[in-house]
């Protein structure tokens, strides 16, 4: 089974801290993703990244940075923490190209941030 | 800009029915594909069912079935014979291209869908 692992499922976080939400996946996959998820809106794509050391913007770049060091390994960064990034941050990967369409993306249990 | 819109906020169904769930999209592209996935209260989402716009027939799994209606742009999620443990958070998503053909999904707001016994 493939899997998505994101470290912490809970973090509370003062304003103006530096916070690192990591995410590990098991699968060699290509992609990576970050996604925020808040009531109402959905998920909410972030950044993501197709290969080592490479990284897009997603919709929501603002306030945010990405590291992807090694194939597995995607983090995400708030440089200074604010109280409008409370939410739920969702870590997922998926193959490269896909020749068919269904490019599953696999996700993890979450890491729901709190930030005072 | 491509759009997913789910229009149920909440569902609330009687054990053993079936639930629609609705997703309407909004795409320009000719190739697109649409996921359902589930997110239990642990959080972690789970998928369902995936349609590619070319599919001449609707996708099936298990329980599950999707009503893709192209004309319409809708792909509504159809879940048989309900089970209290269908109680979760329904994601409709849409993919769009994205570089070096990571493809990225376009999620709608979710609808919540409580079983009852």
């Amino acid at each position: 089974d493939v899997k998505v692992t994101q470290s912490s499922r809970y973090l509370v976080k003062r304003t103006g801290e530096k916070v690192f939400l990591e995410c590990v996946q098991d699968m060699d996959h290509e992609n990576m993703f970050w996604y925020r998820q808040d009531p109402g809106l959905g998920l909410r794509l972030i950044y993501f990244s197709y290969d080592v050391k490479m990284k897009e913007k997603g919709d929501i770049p603002e306030g945010y940075s990405v590291s992807r060091e090694k194939k597995e390994r995607f983090s995400l960064i708030l440089e200074s923490a604010s109280t409008n990034q409370t939410s739920m941050y969702l870590c997922a990967s998926s193959l490269g190209a896909a020749i068919s369409g269904a490019n599953v993306l696999t996700f993890g249990a979450g890491s729901r941030l709190t930030v005072l | 800009a491509q759009k997913i819109t789910q229009t149920q906020p909440g569902m609330f169904v009687q054990e053993k029915e079936a639930v629609t769930l609705d997703c309407t999209y909004d795409t320009s592209d000719p190739s697109y594909g649409l996921f359902w996935y589930k997110q239990p209260s642990s959080g972690e989402m789970i998928f369902l069912i995936y349609q590619g716009s070319y599919d001449q027939q609707n996708a099936t799994e298990g329980r599950y079935s999707l009503n893709f209606q192209k004309a319409r742009k809708s792909a509504n999620l159809v879940i048989s014979a309900s089970q209290l443990g269908d109680s979760a958070m329904y994601f409709c998503a849409m993919r769009e291209a994205g570089f070096q053909g990571a493809q990225k999904l376009v999620f709608g707001q979710g609808t919540r869908l409580t079983i009852n016994p």
